[in-house]
């Protein structure tokens, strides 16, 4: 089915770990972003992309990484997990300007 | 800095009533404004408004945004108990290098049986 695809769903860490949440889309869209989504705080965006090998922070970009090799993928790399990143990271692509944004599923990561 | 003000926080409503949601916002140079429904997992889109003054219409759902007073408003009539959700209100910038949408907090809508 065509849409976003995240990986994984749920993720524990530890203080201190890195890992990288997957993002992939088969919609030919060449704008790809990172939110989290914390309580009462709503979305933020994290990183973007409007397209192949260019990326660009958002609005809170500390403590993440990304890099956009391929229209189809965009990683979203935490260097060294602490826990005020413990949130809810969605991924969303789109065609500029056109029908709105599709969004992944969702990662709900703790970080203890 | 893009800001975008939803009321109310949450609602309460009983089953057949009207609801009306709303969205301010500031932003430098506007694009579009996006409603979103979000129940357990992703957000999922509503619509997009450009257009000032011109209603966009699904189902029991619409919306209008007046881009000289700088809001948007949902509207949902008839509600049922599925319609329970937060919806989010976001608007995208013309601007170059501010891409990316900025989200308001939320309504989130319960519809009591």
């Amino acid at each position: 089915n065509a849409g976003v695809t995240q990986t994984p769903k749920f993720q524990v860490l530890k203080t201190g770990q890195s890992m990288t949440l997957q993002c992939a889309q088969d919609m030919n869209h060449e704008y790809m972003s990172w939110y989290r989504q914390d309580p009462g705080m709503g979305l933020r965006l994290i990183h973007y992309s409007v397209g192949a090998g260019i990326t660009d922070q958002g609005e809170v970009p500390n403590g993440y990484n990304v890099s956009r090799s391929t229209t189809e993928d965009f990683p979203l790399r935490l260097l060294s997990a602490a826990p005020s990143q413990t949130s809810v990271y969605f991924c969303a692509s789109s065609h500029r300007g056109r029908r709105g944004y599709t969004f992944g599923s969702g990662t709900r990561l703790t970080v203890v | 800095e893009d800001k975008v003000v939803q009321s109310p926080l949450s609602l309460v409503v009983h089953e057949g009533d009207t609801v009306t949601l709303n969205c301010s916002y500031e932003v430098t140079n506007f694009r579009s404004l996006l409603w979103y429904k979000q129940e357990k997992k992703a957000p999922t889109f509503l619509f997009m408004l450009t257009s000032s003054g011109i209603e966009k219409k699904s189902g029991r759902l619409s919306s209008i945004l007046d881009k000289k007073e700088l809001f948007s408003i949902l509207n949902i009539t008839a509600t049922q108990t599925g319609d329970s959700a937060i919806y989010l209100c976001a608007v995208e910038s013309k601007d170059e290098g501010a891409d990316g949408l900025t989200f308001g907090k939320g309504t989130h809508l319960i519809i009591q049986p």
